[in-house]
Order: structure tokens, then C-alpha cells, then sequence
């Protein structure tokens, strides 16, 4: 089956620590999502790539970057994490800007 | 940026109960979508509906674009509909707008 596909699902990591979350697709979509939701809250879009077009949302902390090497996959990197950090961290693509977006299952990321 | 007021944003059901869920939003859309977000965190998604009305299952949905709302319908409700369910919409700008959820939980 067609699938969005996020590792770890589970990442401790200790403050400052940097961390990478992983996100791939056999959907073979243009564009490919990054949204942090913290608990009780609605999932708050990071930045999108639309192909190799890097789209960063204006309140992204500069701490957080991403990678996308080819059409499948995507990564998030946090270059110090802090405690506010602890989330879960949803990938999410679809076939263009305004089409059905899918999510992967997520991972949710610890800060010690 | 569009406004997405969901509501109730809390409903216990017995469980075989029917429920209404709507979402409100602020400005003409080409993308809506209503997901479920399961005890994992996962968001299901459970329709793709900028108008019209759609049925899978016991869950139906209704988008009345030129009034600027949706709504889903859960009918004979079980315990495995407990969760949160988001509506999220997109404009122009090319991003999904999510409201606040509605916190559905349903007791046998």
C-alpha cells in the first residue's frame, strides 16, 4: 500500500542535543509537510517543499531546518532542541498544494 | 489567514448515539478535509470534501461552501470513534488552516 512513513516513531534526545527525524513516501508526491503539534493543540505547520522549492513558514524558529535529497523522502532537523520542543512531529504530502494532504503516523520527540 | 471555529469542542455520546460535528471557516476554500486523530497521534483521514456531501460507513460529511461551513456526521456511534476530530481548510495561500479539534468521547 501507498504510505507516509515517519522514524523513529519514538526519540529521546537531551537538550541541545541535536536530532533528525526521518519521513518517507511511496505516494510519489510533489509536496511533502512538516507540522509540530504539542499536546491539546491543533498541528502547526513548520515548512513544506513543493518538488525542491523550499517553502518556510514566517513563525519557524531558525532552529528548525529540513532536507529534502530526492522526491521520497524529507527530514527534520533540530539543531538544539530545547524543552518547548517536545512534540509530535507529522510528516504529510500530497500530490499538489491544495489536493488531499496524508499524514504519516508521527513521532514524538522527548527533550530531557 | 482563514479562521477555523470547530464545534462542540467537547461531546460525550453514549455509545449508539448519532452526533453532529461542524466546522465554520472565514473565507472561500478549494481544500477541506476532516481527519481523525487516533490515541497514537495519528491523523486518519476521513474525508476530502471542499463541497458536497460524502458518505463511508456510519461517517458522512456535508461542505456547504457558499455558507462557509462543513459538517460530520456520526451515526450509531462506538467506542472506537473516541478521539479528536480536526477539520482543516485551505485558501489561496496553499496551506491547510486547522480549527481546534472536537473532543469526542464515547462511553459503552
Amino acid at each position: 500500500d501507498a504510505m507516509v512513513i515517519q522514524n523513529p516513531r519514538y526519540q529521546v534526545t537531551q537538550f541541545g542535543k541535536p536530532v533528525t527525524l526521518s519521513c518517507s513516501q511511496t505516494l510519489n508526491h510533489n509536496v511533502m509537510y512538516w507540522y509540530q503539534q504539542k499536546s491539546s493543540q491543533a498541528p502547526k505547520l513548520l515548512f513544506h517543499y513543493y518538488d525542491k522549492d523550499f517553502n518556510n513558514e514566517a513563525d519557524t524558529p531558525d532552529n528548525f531546518q529540513s532536507r529534502r535529497p530526492n522526491t521520497s523522502f524529507c527530514f527534520l532537523d533540530i539543531r538544539s532542541p530545547g524543552l518547548g520542543d517536545a512534540a509530535m512531529y507529522l510528516c504529510a504530502t500530497s500530490r499538489g498544494p491544495m489536493n488531499e494532504q496524508f499524514f504519516g503516523p508521527g513521532t514524538r520527540l522527548t527533550v530531557l | 489567514g482563514i479562521q477555523v471555529e470547530q464545534s462542540p469542542p467537547d461531546l460525550i455520546l453514549q455509545e449508539g448515539a448519532n452526533s453532529t460535528l461542524r466546522c465554520n471557516f472565514s473565507d472561500s476554500v478549494n481544500n477541506l478535509q476532516w481527519f481523525h486523530q487516533n490515541p497514537w497521534g495519528q491523523l486518519i483521514n476521513l474525508f476530502y470534501i471542499p463541497s458536497g456531501t460524502k458518505q463511508n460507513g456510519r461517517l458522512s460529511a456535508t461542505t456547504v461552501a457558499t455558507e462557509r461551513y462543513s459538517l460530520l456526521y456520526i451515526s450509531s456511534s462506538q467506542t472506537t470513534d473516541s478521539g479528536v476530530y480536526f477539520c482543516a481548510v485551505g485558501g489561496g495561500n496553499n496551506r491547510l488552516a486547522f480549527g481546534k479539534g472536537n473532543q469526542v468521547v464515547v462511553i459503552p
